[in-house]
């Protein structure tokens, strides 16, 4: 079974300053994977995707991530937040059609 | 274009009491999800329904809960009786998949109904 392990429950960062939030993936072949966004009381928003394409991915506001199969990892990354980017953020992993999700990263965004 | 709908958005009732999920997923899309998410974590699937047949309720707890997608449109998720560890939020998702599963699309999500059992 896939899983994907998210290492960091809440990531605090100051408004301009960059954004990293830290995936890992267990999978026998090589996956699909995800990066959806929850604001409060909003539904699951796709931010990016990775299908065996570019190792680099870039997704919706800013936000890219990169598959790096020797580390099993699969970062996300923004180069300056913003204040709307405060939200849970997980990372998913593809298994048939169905989507595993890890247990979520917690952006906080301070001015 | 309309996104997935759900009602109620929230749902408060007592234990050992009925309730009921109602979801309305995109227009043309033959793959409907129904996911449940604790407090803290990520969703976990529950059933999965492509066009009007489930074809994946390995999570799904049927003592208690039942799920129905006639004509395989719309879809309905029930918790009957209710109990204090169902408090969660209950998100629908659709997506269109090719025969088999052998490509999809991406997972639209609805806004989710809380459901808070006292």
């Amino acid at each position: 079974a896939q899983s994907v392990t998210q290492l960091d429950s809440h990531v605090s960062v100051s408004e301009g300053t960059p954004v990293l939030l830290r995936c890992n993936y267990s999978s026998s072949y090589s996956p699909s994977l995800f990066w959806y966004v929850q604001h409060p009381n909003k539904g699951l928003q796709l931010l990016l995707k990775y299908t065996s394409a570019a190792t680099l991915v870039k997704g919706i506001n800013g936000f890219e991530a990169e598959f790096k199969k020797s580390e099993t990892s699969f970062h996300l990354t923004k180069p300056s937040a913003h204040m709307s980017d405060a939200a849970e953020y997980f990372c998913v992993v593809r298994e048939g059609t169905a989507l595993i999700f890890g247990k979520g990263t917690t952006l906080s965004v301070s001015s | 274009e309309a996104g997935v709908v759900q009602s109620p958005r929230y749902k408060i009732i007592e234990k050992k009491q009925p309730v009921a999920f109602w979801c309305n997923p995109i227009s043309g899309h033959n793959t409907l999800y129904w996911y449940r998410q604790n407090l803290g974590q990520g969703p976990e699937l529950l059933i999965r329904y492509e066009n009007e047949e489930a074809v994946d309720d390995s999570q799904l707890p049927k003592d208690r809960f039942s799920a129905e997608r006639l004509k395989g449109v719309d879809s309905t998720l029930k918790i009957q009786p209710a109990e204090l560890g169902d408090s969660a939020v209950y998100l629908c998702a659709s997506s269109l998949v090719g025969a088999s599963g052998r490509w999809a699309y991406e997972q639209y999500f609805g806004p989710g109904t809380r459901l808070t059992v006292t």
